[in-house]
């Protein structure tokens, strides 16, 4: 069985602070981790995914995260947040077994203050 | 491009109509996905189609069907909906779910937003 956890439903930050997003997951096997954005009334899109290449990992519009296996984390990182940076963040873990079905986290709200 | 389209963005229906949303992607992707996402909730699993074959069904009702007409075309043919079925439909589509790729991307749609009264 696979689950994800992000730690904060709400995290809010003033502009060209940095952004700390928190997610752990669980996973029987070596896992495929993601971290999508959601901003108001539109679709999902991909900020960055791991999938054990580099423990560290970049992705779109200056955001990072690293897996840490003994922590079974993978926070979301942004040096300076931007206005636009506000929206819903998903953590999503995908098994290697099984489906190869997504495991959403219940979701992050960043809010960004002028 | 990885871009996937869903017809309409907005969509209001009463109880006894029958309407059905529309989903394409074009990036030879030969898995595509139903999504449900209720307000400030994560999206839920409703269906998984594998080459046009439909591989999961997540006990979806069957007021909610759906239909995979070729590689590229994704229908969800709504009918008899109740108030509750009011969500925000997602539509997402990754390279291939049998090839055993490590980490397989899911690109989504920017949804159909359902109400029902």
């Amino acid at each position: 069985a696979q689950s994800v956890t992000q730690l904060d439903s709400h995290v809010s930050v003033s502009e060209g602070t940095p952004v700390l997003l928190r997610c752990n997951y669980s996973s029987s096997y070596s896992p495929s981790l993601f971290w999508y954005v959601q901003h108001p009334n539109k679709g999902l899109q991909l900020l960055l995914k791991y999938t054990s290449a580099a423990t560290l990992v970049k992705g779109i519009n200056g955001f990072e995260a690293e897996f840490k296996k003994s922590e079974t984390s993978f926070h979301l990182t942004k040096p300076s947040a931007h206005m636009s940076d506000a929206a819903e963040y998903f953590c999503v873990v995908s098994d290697q077994g099984g489906r190869r079905a997504l495991t959403f986290g219940s979701g992050t709200r960043l809010q960004v203050q002028p | 491009d990885t871009e996937v389209t869903q017809t309409p963005k907005h969509l209001v229906m009463g109880m006894t109509n029958k309407k059905s949303l529309k989903c394409e992607q074009h990036m030879g992707h030969r898995a595509m996905y139903w999504y449900k996402q209720k307000a400030k909730k994560p999206p839920e699993l409703m269906f998984v189609y594998s080459y046009e074959k439909l591989s999961i069904n997540e006990s979806v009702p069957s007021r909610f069907s759906p239909e995979c007409p070729n590689s590229s075309l994704l229908n969800l043919h709504l009918h008899a909906l109740q108030p509750e079925d009011s969500a925000l439909y997602l539509c997402a589509s990754s390279q291939d779910i049998r090839s055993g790729t490590r980490g397989e991307t899911q690109y989504f749609g920017p949804g159909t937003r359902l109400l029902v009264l």
